[in-house]
């Protein structure tokens, strides 16, 4: 069974604070994204990396950076948190390719930005 | 830049009616079409794909449909059942070469005793 795995499932920062959201996945795949989910816009891609040390920009980047210097490890920074920044966060792992695989979901961070 | 569009945003049925969600999409290139589902507090899954060479599939009471001339593809849920209640996520995958899904805003599903 597939496993991502999120470091942290609520938090709470201040206005200005970097945070750093970890995901982990135990089967060897090779793609890991980032998603952000807020009601009414679904699941909207932020990041997201095909190989170790490589990423590429989804459709909402700004405000966010990526680190991937494992393959089981993919974080998601927020250099500067803002409230707007508020929001669902959902790390996922693709088994395969985006033709014949299936995204696996972690369970989400929901961070909250005061 | 390429989207998917999906409605209704939510839709309530009664039990052991029928419910559709109808989603749109806008790369032409797109060849693969996974449906979602997010039942409360949880992490989306997968419970059904369409691939553009196929018309049709069905899996005991879900199936989904694909028109690709109309870049438009649907979930039906037959025989609907109070545990089908759940956020419901259409997707494509972009050309590009990259492995990339694009979403669509979501359906909130609601099933009534």
């Amino acid at each position: 069974d597939v496993k991502v795995t999120q470091s942290s499932r609520y938090l709470v920062k201040r206005t200005g604070e970097k945070v750093f959201l970890e995901c982990v996945q135990d089967m060897d795949h090779e793609n890991m994204f980032w998603y952000r989910q807020d009601p009414g816009l679904g699941l909207r891609l932020i990041y997201f990396s095909y190989d170790v040390k490589m990423k590429e920009k989804g459709d909402i980047p700004e405000g966010y950076s990526v680190s991937r210097e494992k393959k089981e490890r993919f974080s998601l920074i927020l250099e500067s948190a803002s409230t707007n920044q508020t929001s669902m966060y959902l790390c996922a792992s693709l088994q395969g390719t985006a033709y014949t695989g299936e995204l696996f979901f972690g369970e989400g961070s929901r961070l909250t930005v005061l | 830049g390429e989207n998917v569009e999906q409605h209704p945003s939510t839709l309530s049925v009664q039990e052991g009616d029928s419910a559709v969600i109808k989603c749109t999409y806008s790369d032409s290139a797109s060849n693969y079409f996974p449906w979602y589902k997010q039942e409360l507090g949880k992490r989306p899954q997968l419970i059904i794909d369409i691939r553009s060479n196929v018309g049709e599939k069905k899996d005991q009471r879900i199936a989904v449909t694909l028109n690709k001339t109309a870049k438009h593809f649907s979930l039906h849920i037959t025989e609907t059942q109070p545990e089908d209640s759940a956020v419901y996520f259409c997707a494509a995958n972009l050309s590009g070469g990259y492995n990339k899904l694009i979403f669509g805003a979501g359906t909130r599903l609601a099933v009534h005793p």
